[in-house]
């Protein structure tokens, strides 16, 4: 099982739709959680990091399910700008210097 | 806003020749990193570097590859003799403090192209 894998994409969907992306990791003791986004040839940026009660940032919540080891994130009212490809990421257990990406599922949100 | 800058942002060479990707990670940033990403696949943890030694480094982060703070400010990434497959976009990144939720931020990368 891959340490941390997500839908593998695209999704396309219409501007001012609600996207919602899975992500699950294989270490149970993992703790920490974030989610990046990815714009095409460019870095990676955070968008949120992931707490276990669960977070919300305007149009964007997340959330952490550590019995299932499933993270998810949920964009309502999808803008044009949305587009990109968003990374779960996780920190390896006693490795906080070290975070793990999924490959990315990519969004393109459809005018 | 302060950031990561990397140059060069795209660096060509022939196989088996040394490259340095440079980077000068933010000012009172005191952890840094490097990561790869292989075009179409994830981004891949190489190294990170703290109180001017390689705290953890990948099984990707072999004998070919070394890291540098000459001077306080810049950050390197050396690849002694380049191979086909090293052929990535390479990101450095630095964070403030310690703790699993301190943001990493990342500069632009470097394109490396291996001939």
């Amino acid at each position: 099982r891959k340490e941390v894998e997500q839908d593998p994409g695209p999704f396309n969907v219409p501007e001012g739709a609600t996207v919602a992306f899975n992500c699950t990791y294989s270490n149970s003791a993992s703790q920490s959680f974030f989610w990046y986004r990815q714009d095409c040839r460019k870095e990676p940026k955070l968008l949120m990091s992931v707490y276990s009660s669960g977070n919300e940032d305007g149009r964007f919540t997340a959330q952490l399910n550590r019995a299932s080891q499933y993270i998810s994130l949920l964009i309502r009212d999808s803008k044009l700008s949305d587009s990109a490809t968003y990374l779960c990421v996780v920190n390896r257990v006693n490795r906080d210097d070290k975070i793990i990406f999924g490959k990315g599922t990519r969004l393109h949100i459809l005018p | 806003e302060p950031e990561v800058t990397q140059t060069p942002s795209h660096q060509v060479t022939q196989m088996g020749q040394e490259v340095i990707l440079r980077c000068v990670p933010i000012s009172n940033h005191l952890y840094f990193y490097w990561y790869r990403q292989i075009l179409g696949q994830k981004v891949e943890f190489l190294v990170s570097f703290y109180n001017n030694e390689i705290s953890e480094k990948s099984e990707i982060f072999d004998d070919q590859f070394s890291v540098e703070r000459p001077d306080g400010s810049n950050f390197t990434l050396k690849i002694r003799s380049t191979k086909l497959e090293d052929s990535a976009m390479y990101f450095c990144a630095s964070k403030q403090g310690s703790g699993s939720h301190n943001e990493q931020f990342f500069g632009p990368g470097t394109r490396l192209t291996v001939l």
